[in-house]
């Protein structure tokens, strides 16, 4: 079974740059693209990037998206942080059949 | 713009079946892309429960399989989930959602609390 693995928390503080992993197990990450999903609390969850590395419209160019098949993991890196950027972070792929993959998700504090 | 709205009972008995409808404003769900359906237990991470085609394909999350029926209905622009035989582990914030062609969650309805309790 594929599944992407994130850390439970990160924190950096306000203009720090932090990154958050999702590593795929169970095959390769890089075989399907990836995408990351903001949630604030009480909220619906909204794209941050997609397709590995774009950016929908109205999303700062301070959020990247990265895939590195060598450790068989993505990246969401968030440079010059922001209190609004506190919220939780999920990755997501799909395995060989289709079936939509989550990441368990991070927490993200600005301090 | 595209817009998604989940309805349905918010209490279901445990042993019953949860079902839920998504309306779709704003877009045509015959014309192309798949819709799904993602969940959400109070505190926890998303699970993706299933997913349809605008021409029927469905898929669905290997350990619910045998309990959830996703199906589409083009006449009156929905889709609709049935999970059968829910307990209080389906107790959850159902979110339903635009799916696009490289299976990116692109539009998400604002979800909707569904509890189980007797």
């Amino acid at each position: 079974n594929f599944m992407l693995t994130q850390p439970h928390s990160v924190s950096e503080s306000p203009g720090k740059t932090v990154t958050i992993s999702c590593t795929g197990s169970g095959g390769s990450i890089a075989s399907n693209y990836v995408q990351w999903y903001q949630q604030r609390p009480g909220s619906a969850p909204t794209t941050m990037i997609y397709e590995d590395k774009q950016r929908p419209s109205g999303v700062p160019d301070r959020f990247s998206g990265s895939v590195d098949s060598s450790s068989n993991s993505a990246s969401l890196t968030i440079s010059g942080l922001k209190t609004e950027d506190e919220a939780d972070y999920y990755c997501q792929s799909y395995d060989s059949s289709s079936h939509g993959v989550f990441g368990g998700g991070t927490k993200l504090t600005v301090l | 713009q595209v817009q998604l709205l989940e309805s349905g009972p918010g209490l279901v008995k445990p042993s019953e079946t949860l079902s839920l409808t998504c309306s779709v404003s704003g877009y045509s769900i015959s014309s192309g892309y798949y819709w799904g359906w993602i969940r959400q237990p109070p505190g926890k991470g998303l699970e993706w429960i299933a997913t349809i085609y605008h021409s029927g394909s469905t898929y669905y999350n290997p350990s619910l399989t045998g309990r959830v029926i996703i199906s589409i209905d083009t006449s009156k622009n929905q889709f609709s989930l049935k999970l059968s035989s829910v307990t209080a582990a389906d107790t959850a914030v159902y979110y339903c959602a635009r799916i696009t062609a490289n299976l990116q969650f692109d539009i998400w309805g604002q979800g909707t609390m569904v509890t189980v309790s007797s």
